[in-house]
């Protein structure tokens, strides 16, 4: 088992630019996270799933979004990158509420943005 | 919302001492209290949780204590190694149970 999977590893945009970060777990997870951590900040919720089709705002959610097409896959978007998204994020995903139950962690996306 | 307090933010010990450290959280009907270890270019992995239905867990040279009334919880790591250099996060959920708020992290730097 691959575990929690994201893609790319690295990514530099420029100020405007789209990408879409990848995370896949081959876990047969019903809930996935996205996380950013800043130096200093902890780690801090984006957007989060609790089942295929559903997905639902954390504490930072504005200027990302988000879509969960397939169980195993969730899509965090970026549609207008800017500096303030300079940070490493961090996909998780859990059997059970994450309240509740060990969230598994993927190895992060650092993207630059310049 | 749930809010975590994570005390110290670094703390640097000889190999061989003892590391403790400290969170405290806001909602009292919290009852899941789990520590994540984050290594280097690494995403953050469980070590050791906690419900409230017990004061505290061990798990080998790793302890957690909870004390409910204070709304605090603690990490110990005894006999420390610099292989347990590394980010140590605490969190407690938000009410519904959905997501957990994590503290601001605490860098453990052991010296050989």
């Amino acid at each position: 088992n691959a575990g929690v999977t994201q893609t790319p590893k690295f990514r530099v945009l420029k100020t405007g630019q789209s990408m879409t970060l990848l995370c896949a777990q081959d876990m047969n997870h019903e809930y996935m996270y996205w996380y950013r951590q800043d130096p200093g900040m902890g780690l801090r919720l984006i957007h989060y799933s609790v089942g295929e089709g559903t997905t639902a705002k954390g504490e930072v959610p504005d200027g990302y979004n988000v879509s969960r097409l397939k169980k195993q896959n969730f899509l965090l978007g970026l549609e207008s990158a800017a500096p303030s998204q300079t940070s490493v994020y961090f996909c998780a995903s859990s059997l059970g509420l994450a309240g509740n139950n060990e969230q598994f962690f993927g190895p992060g996306t650092r993207l630059t943005v310049l | 919302g749930e809010n975590v307090e994570q005390h110290p933010s670094t703390l640097s010990v000889q190999e061989g001492d003892s590391a403790v450290i400290k969170c405290t959280y806001s909602d009292s009907a919290s009852n899941y209290f789990p520590w994540y270890k984050q290594e280097l270019g690494k995403g953050p992995q469980l070590i050791i949780d906690i419900r409230s239905n017990v004061g505290e867990k061990k798990d080998q040279r790793i302890a957690v204590t909870l004390n409910k009334t204070a709304k605090h919880f603690s990490l110990h790591i005894t006999e420390t190694q610099p292989e347990d250099s590394a980010v140590y996060f605490c969190a407690a959920p938000q009410a519904g149970y959905s997501t957990l708020t994590f503290g601001k992290g605490t860098m453990l730097l052991v010296s050989p």
